[in-house]
């Protein structure tokens, strides 16, 4: 089945430093990827949708400089998260829809970020 | 916003079918229903979904009723790796977003 492989699991990060989150999709082409975040015990809210080769589109109240999305390759699409502060903890994660329609969506295994 | 409407919590025992329902008074004709769960500190894992008709795999069946109000998502017998939140999902096949509600809360009791 198709695979969506999130790096890293977990990261610690200092205040005002970047983190980078990678998306791949292992076995698949991704026309579109998915950013999600959690805050413990609430939904997944959506952040942005990724299509490769353009900007991506955020959601309402989500700053666009603050987590800057990339989509350089059908596999493969980034999430950073600049200048990092304490409230930008949170556990984020991707999903991706394959080429040709829906695939039922895959989902990656999530990365905690935690800023101290 | 989500469209569905679902328990906050359920309990079930182990070995028992777990019956989640999910209100969806306001589904269009072309929207399907989706169920995904998502255990503890892990991204969502899909489940099932459905036009109109019951749908079964080996994971669970999908109960739609006529009107298409509501479903009930079952797992025939479940087992305490059925500890999750599950969430109930209506969206276009083909649609390219997947906005998720609340969810229910599942605890599978010993």
């Amino acid at each position: 089945g198709a695979v969506v492989s999130q790096h890293p699991s977990r990261v610690i990060c200092k205040s005002g430093t970047s983190v980078k989150i990678e998306c791949r999709s292992l076995d698949f082409q991704a026309t579109t990827m998915f950013w999600y975040r959690q805050f413990p015990k609430k939904s997944l809210m959506l952040m942005a949708t990724s299509n490769e080769g353009s900007k991506a589109t955020y959601e309402q109240g989500v700053e666009k400089d603050k987590f800057l999305i990339n989509h350089a390759s059908l596999t493969l699409s980034t999430l950073t998260v600049t200048s990092a502060h304490p409230e930008d903890s949170s556990f984020y994660i991707c999903s991706a829809q394959g080429v040709g329609g829906d695939y039922g969506y895959t989902f990656g295994s999530g990365t905690r970020l935690t800023v101290v | 916003d989500a469209k569905t409407t679902q328990p906050p919590s359920m309990d079930c025992a182990e070995g028992r079918a777990a019956n989640l329902p999910c209100n969806h008074s306001t589904i269009s004709g072309n929207e399907y229903v989706y169920w995904y769960r998502q255990i503890h500190s892990q991204g969502p894992q899909y489940i099932i979904h459905g036009l109109k008709n019951n749908e079964t795999n080996e994971m669970a069946s999908l109960i739609i009723t006529e009107d298409r109000k509501s479903s009930t998502l079952i797992l025939p017998h479940a087992t305490l790796r059925d500890t999750a939140v599950y969430y109930c999902i209506v969206r276009v096949y083909g649609d390219d977003k997947i906005i998720f509600g609340k969810g229910t809360r599942l605890h599978i009791l010993p």
